[in-house]
């Protein structure tokens, strides 16, 4: 089974609608980070969170809150989607800084 | 503030040539350096990283050194196959902005037969 896991793994939806976006990992990982790869940019961080009391902006927050629920689980949502957050968008993982980051497989979101 | 950049793709080799990948960094403090590949598909996976200056990393016959000289770390590898085709990240990870990652814009390799 995947360390990282990400559902859905595709959305299509329309401007205006509330959108969650979740991620799960088994690996025991203390932080967790949503990131958005959009063509040409890399990837660029929106949220992260070093432990459940401890969620952080990124570098592209605006249209996006989060919500870690537990250690293993942390949340994307998307309040009021709007067609330039179309993107694929990963979770990752990883065992305080300076370490390895883990991916998941990513969730390609569409909004018409 | 901290940022990477990376040549710009796509990058088409033959098989067997020789890759090089090249990335710079801006960073205030002493970061430690990464690549990341990203197969069709697929979540980014580690390839290799270096966390301070000279320390070169390896895998799979990929190489790269981190050269605080000239604030690089290019990424190199003697003999490209079919299935290194892929879209490759440098990034740095900041241990003083508590260890996020910054990426450069990805390229894109393509190796045909």
């Amino acid at each position: 089974d995947a360390d990282v896991t990400q559902t859905p793994r595709n959305r299509i939806t329309k401007t205006g609608k509330r959108i969650m976006l979740e991620c799960s990992q088994t690996k025991g990982h203390d932080r967790m980070y949503w990131y958005r790869q959009d063509p040409g940019l890399g990837l660029r961080l929106i949220y992260y969170s070093f432990d459940v009391k401890d969620i952080n902006k990124g570098e592209i927050s605006d249209g996006y809150s989060v919500s870690r629920q537990a250690q293993a689980k942390f949340s994307l949502s998307l309040e009021s989607a709007i067609p330039n957050q179309t993107a694929l968008y990963f979770c990752a993982t990883s065992e305080g800084g300076h370490n390895e980051q883990f991916f998941g497989p990513g969730t390609r979101l569409t909004v018409l | 503030g901290d940022s990477v950049t990376q040549m710009e793709g796509p990058v088409t080799l033959s098989e067997e040539a020789f890759l090089t990948i090249n990335c710079t960094y801006t960073a205030t403090g002493y970061p430690s350096l990464f690549w990341y590949v990203q197969y069709p598909g697929e979540g980014l996976q580690l390839l290799l990283k270096a966390t301070k200056a000279d320390d070169k990393g390896s895998n799979k016959g990929f190489e790269a050194t981190y050269r605080k000289e000239t604030t690089s770390f290019h990424l190199e590898k003697g003999s490209v196959q079919v299935s290194d085709s892929a879209v490759y990240f440098c990034a740095l990870s900041d241990y003083n902005q508590g260890g996020k990652l910054i990426f450069g814009q990805g390229t894109e390799l393509s190796v045909k037969p």
